[in-house]
Formats: C-alpha cells, sequence, structure tokens
C-alpha cells in the first residue's frame, strides 16, 4: 500500500526566513497530494493541496511543488511569521477500490517560527 | 474547523469500560473518517465510511467499532479489547466521487486509567 515519508521531523527557522518540508511517496498511482497545518490541541486544516495534472501551486506565501518521476512533493512557505508555528502534514491519496477515498499521511513536521 | 462537531473534547474513562465518541457533520458530505493521533506520530485510520449503513476497516481498526446509520453522524466506540486506548481522536469528512478534499473536527482527547 501507499507509505508516506515526511522531513524534517522538526524544523527552526528565523521569521522572515523560509521554510521547506519535503514528502516522499511509495504508490505511482496517488494523485492527490494535500497539506494540513495543525496547531495544538485542535483538529488538522487543510492549506494546500495540488493533484498530479500540475507541478506547482501557490497561494500567497505558500507553495506547493510535485515531481511525480521521483514521487515527491514539497511545502514552501515564505516571509515565515510566528503564527506559522505549527505542526505540518503531508498526505497522499490512495488509488484503485482498495483505497478509495483514503489519505496516507507523513509523520508531520514540527515547525517553529523564531521572532 | 468547518461543519464537523466532536464531543467530548476531553473524556476520560476506565480501564474495561468501552466508551463512544460522537461525531456530526452538516457539510452533506457522504464519506467519514475516524483517525488516531498519538505523540510525535502521523494520523492513522482506524474507520471509514464512504455511505450510510457501510463502512471498511482502516489500518488500526482492531478494538474499535462503528456505526452509520444517519449521513451526518459516524460514532466511534473505542472497545475494552483497545489495548492501547489513550490518545487524541479526529474525525473528518468529505465529499466523494472526485472530491478528496477532507474536513477534520476539533477532536477528541481520550484518557484511560
Amino acid at each position: 500500500g501507499e507509505n508516506v515519508e515526511q522531513h524534517p521531523s522538526t524544523l527552526s527557522v528565523q521569521e522572515g526566513d523560509s521554510a521547506v518540508i519535503k514528502c516522499t511517496y511509495s504508490d505511482s498511482a496517488s494523485n492527490y497530494f494535500p497539506w494540513y497545518k495543525q496547531e495544538l490541541g485542535k483538529g488538522p486544516q487543510l492549506i494546500i493541496d495540488i493533484r498530479s495534472n500540475v507541478g506547482e501551486k501557490k497561494d500567497q506565501r505558500i507553495a506547493v511543488t510535485l515531481n511525480k518521476t521521483a514521487k515527491h512533493f514539497s511545502l514552501h512557505i515564505t516571509e515565515t511569521q510566528p503564527e506559522d508555528s505549527a505542526v505540518y502534514f503531508c498526505a497522499a491519496s490512495g488509488s484503485g477500490e482498495k483505497y478509495g477515498n483514503k489519505l496516507v499521511f507523513g509523520a508531520g513536521t514540527i515547525l517553529r517560527v523564531k521572532s | 474547523d468547518g461543519g464537523i462537531t466532536q464531543s467530548p473534547k476531553y473524556l476520560f474513562r476506565k480501564e474495561g469500560q468501552n466508551v463512544t465518541l460522537s461525531c456530526e457533520q452538516n457539510l452533506n458530505h457522504d464519506a467519514m473518517y475516524w483517525y488516531r493521533q498519538d505523540p510525535g506520530q502521523g494520523l492513522r485510520l482506524i474507520y471509514y465510511s464512504q455511505i450510510v449503513n457501510d463502512f471498511q476497516k482502516g489500518d488500526i481498526a482492531e478494538g474499535y467499532s462503528v456505526s452509520r446509520e444517519k449521513k451526518e453522524s459516524f460514532p466511534l466506540t473505542v472497545t475494552s479489547a483497545q489495548k492501547n486506548p489513550t490518545a487524541f481522536y479526529l474525525c473528518a469528512s468529505s465529499m466523494v466521487a472526485g472530491n478528496y478534499e477532507q474536513y477534520f473536527g476539533p477532536g477528541t482527547r481520550l484518557t484511560v486509567t
């Protein structure tokens, strides 16, 4: 089945710098890749997603890139702010009848933005 | 947290007792999911349901049970057979048929002593 690996597990950056989180997936048929932000004690919130028919997507300070050949995708946050501090999860959709609409999640990255 | 509610936010139970966690959504979504989250780990799928009166086991279904009698409700029962039930439980929902976005509730933290 699908397996998603996420790196790094923790990331500290200075306010205003960029942050990059990378994920790799194993199922070449996966076609949907969302990123979630989770603040302490809350449920994850979708911040951006990308489908396999595009290579890059941007939303203000957040961007996601996808390399289908290498089976990896990355989250880029520019001009980081203290409120960006949270846990970020990547995920990949399964494929085929067995998985249906399931998502497989990475282990998460704790992002700390130092002011 | 969108239109998904989970109650209660904190739940305490004695070992050996079954406990049911509530999840309700008003998004008119067909699919609903239960995840377990442990410290330092990602979300692991317990059960999911793509339509009323139907559900499938996820990766860690042992010791859990669910029902889907209504479109808007997907309760999870943590049974006494679950060896390590203390965790943060998240419910999510999504539309089916090509739309994969999942929306999460605020979670229930279950502590079993």
